[in-house]
């Protein structure tokens, strides 16, 4: 079974941390991997898109990298703000995407 | 500026009743796909369809059916026969067929049975 796993469920910092989101998945034979952000009661934003010869990709104040051969991706925030909270979802391509259950980030001032 | 527009935002069914969730997009994407999102879960997919006329059941399609008339639209309607249908509600659609094309997802439909 394809299953996606996000480590840790939870997380709260304070503003200007520097932090990582852990995403994990059973099987490698992926076509992409995609991280979403989404705000309570709200739709997704797509964050990056990394592809399956990527190693990384990288936005602003973040970055993905992807480890296909370990079956696993990391989100790196930078200098956090209040602003970044929100949960992050992970969600892997096979013939469709399947997600993680995400990381509920609280950045606090 | 494109996206995806699903509507209404939020909805309210009774016992019995049927229900149908609009999501239209102006991306010209080929692809669009029905999303489940429950608290504590992840998002599980419902329908999806590749291509006007045709469509693919996901994982949880009972209770659930699709059309795909148009390009444009991938509505869905929720059956009596779905015993659950309180969640939230997430269109999304893709470019293409080929699976390197990312996801674009609308605002979603919150559905509350009364």
């Amino acid at each position: 079974k394809q299953e996606v796993t996000q480590i840790p469920a939870a997380l709260s910092v304070p503003e200007g941390e520097n932090l990582v989101l852990n995403c994990s998945f059973t099987d490698s034979a992926i076509y992409n991997l995609q991280w979403f952000r989404q705000d309570p009661g709200k739709g997704l934003t797509s964050l990056l898109l990394i592809q399956s010869s990527q190693r990384e990709q990288t936005s602003g104040r973040l970055n993905a990298s992807l480890d296909k051969s370990s079956g696993r991706s990391t989100l790196y925030i930078a200098a956090s703000q209040p602003g970044d909270s929100a949960t992050y979802l992970c969600a892997v391509r096979y013939s469709t995407l399947t997600f993680g259950k995400g990381t509920m980030l609280l950045v606090s001032p | 500026d494109g996206g995806i527009t699903q509507s209404p935002k939020y909805l309210f069914r009774k016992e019995g009743q049927n229900v149908t969730l609009s999501c239209e997009q102006n991306l010209n994407h080929d692809a669009m796909y029905w999303y489940r999102q429950d608290p504590g879960q992840g998002l599980r997919l419902i329908y999806y369809s590749q291509i006007v006329n045709d469509f693919q059941k996901g994982d949880i399609a009972e209770g659930y059916s699709v059309s795909r008339e148009k390009k444009e639209s991938f509505p869905l309607t929720v059956t009596s026969a779905q015993k659950n249908p309180t969640a939230f509600y997430l269109c999304a659609s893709s470019r293409g067929t080929e699976r390197n094309y990312g996801y674009t997802f609308g605002s979603g439909t919150r559905l509350t049975v009364v």
